[in-house]
């Protein structure tokens, strides 16, 4: 079974599109993540939630919409894709709050035509 | 062979050698320290940690070096293999409230 799965794997779209990447995770944790990763391979974190509560909300345009419905789901919705969105994006998960060994997805790759 | 992961350096060694990656972390007051192994087409997964009141611990095959008066941590690889070729990302956390990612350090293994 898969620990950390996110849907779509790849994702390609126009710009200006809305579109949504989920995220579930059977650990039984209680955060969840969003990173965003470049062609630089740097990882940067965009969200965190604890128990469906938001508690990291890093710099990042206000098109991008993170929802938990549940502890074992969080999912990302952006709205009005642009270029410089294409990227990889990944969901994580852990047991207890920030900095805790996290398990990570394989990824969402974005490409913005 | 060794390296310093604050860009995205690569790290080429032969197959069997021993690999050390290096990452100087920012805040003197982070806790607690992890790497992560990144493969291609993969999400970064945990090899290994270490908390601020330790120098050295060691896992299978892989050992972690901190030394806090100069904020650098180390990850040894033994006998490095075909499989260990990867991104190696170090993290750090304050307090388990804030935490960081390095920017990574491509390791290369040579057959």
């Amino acid at each position: 079974d898969t620990a950390v799965s996110q849907t779509p794997k790849y994702l390609v779209t126009q710009m200006g599109n809305d579109k949504s990447i989920k995220c579930e995770q059977n650990l039984g944790h209680d955060t969840m993540y969003w990173y965003k990763q470049d062609s630089k391979k740097f990882l940067k974190i965009m969200f965190s939630y604890n128990n469906k509560e938001l508690i990291i909300n890093e710099t990042v345009p206000n098109r991008f919409s993170p929802k938990s419905p549940d502890k074992a789901h969080l999912n990302l919705h952006i709205n009005s894709l642009e270029l410089g969105d294409s990227a990889v994006y990944f969901c994580a998960s852990s047991q207890g709050r920030n900095g805790a060994p996290q398990h990570f997805g394989d990824g969402t790759r974005l490409s913005i035509l | 062979g060794e390296s310093v992961g604050l860009h995205l350096p690569t790290l080429s060694v032969q197959e069997g050698d021993n690999s050390i990656i290096n990452c100087a972390y920012s805040n003197s007051a982070s806790d607690y320290f992890i790497w992560y192994k990144q493969e291609s087409g993969k999400g970064p997964q945990f090899i290994i940690d270490i908390r601020s009141n330790m120098d050295k611990r060691q896992g299978q095959r892989v050992t972690v070096l901190l030394n806090k008066t100069v904020k650098h941590l180390s990850l040894q690889i033994a006998a490095t293999q075909p499989g260990d070729s990867a991104v190696y990302f170090c993290a750090e956390t304050y307090n388990f409230n804030k935490f960081y990612f390095g920017s990574g350090t491509k390791l290369n293994v040579k057959p």
